[in-house]
């Protein structure tokens, strides 16, 4: 099925640190969103983003919506262990409205 | 109910078997989706329905997958003559409706195919 890619797959970091992460995609999306899933749970909402350049932050969590609208950033800043799960970006694809998930980043934070 | 419920939370099943996996989204949700999860890959979208409208099930992988809606509320989809490759989480989201950004999910069901 139709995915967007995402990098890193995985990351491992101590806490306290900034994490960066990003979304590809090869056609445009109008909205782009992040998504994060705690083990054993179905993915909640973080941030969405509406506009080409738009930066947006919620907490310790800043998201920017690429210029080309091809792609997206999200960083966290100053990591704590509850940070732990798999982050996913979303895209809307405007022709069909379906909301397409990115593959996924694995988010491991050590004590 | 307060959050989109799916049932059963796992479920281990013979190769060939089929299943039937049910979602009830939360009332008053006109958009409901179904993902699958499976093992180190993202989220694949499988089908949603929006209101009346014809469901899209552009993502359902073979003809032995389909969904239906009852009473725009509670869906079930069905995996027939389960294969191992069929094993995933498979997650149910509904939404206020198709172009809200805001999915709630429910927590999913493990399947298993042995």
């Amino acid at each position: 099925g139709q995915q967007l890619n995402q990098s890193p797959q995985s990351m491992f970091i101590q806490e306290g640190e900034d994490v960066s992460m990003n979304c590809t995609s090869s056609s445009i999306f109008n909205t782009w969103l992040w998504y994060k899933q705690d083990p054993g749970e179905g993915p909640v909402l973080l941030i969405a983003l509406y506009k080409a350049g738009e930066l947006t932050s919620n907490g310790r969590l800043t998201a920017q919506f690429g210029i080309t609208r091809k792609d997206s950033f999200l960083n966290i800043s100053a990591s704590i262990p509850s940070d732990v799960g798999i982050y996913f970006c979303a895209g809307r694809d405007g022709a069909t409205n379906k909301l397409i998930f990115g593959t996924g980043t694995l988010l491991a934070v050590q004590p | 109910g307060a959050g989109v419920s799916q049932s059963p939370s796992n479920k281990v099943t013979e190769k060939g078997k089929d299943v039937e996996l049910r979602c009830d989204p939360i009332s008053g949700h006109t958009a409901l989706y179904w993902y699958r999860q499976s093992l180190g890959q993202g989220l694949e979208f499988l089908i949603y329905f929006q209101g009346n409208s014809a469901p899209d099930k552009s993502g359902l992988p073979s003809d032995r997958f389909s969904a239906e809606r009852t009473g725009g509320s509670v869906s079930t989809l069905t995996i027939q003559r389960t294969q191992q490759e069929d094993s995933a989480v498979y997650l149910c989201a509904s939404s206020l409706d198709i172009a809200a950004e805001k999915l709630f999910f429910g927590s999913g069901t493990q399947l298993s195919v042995l």
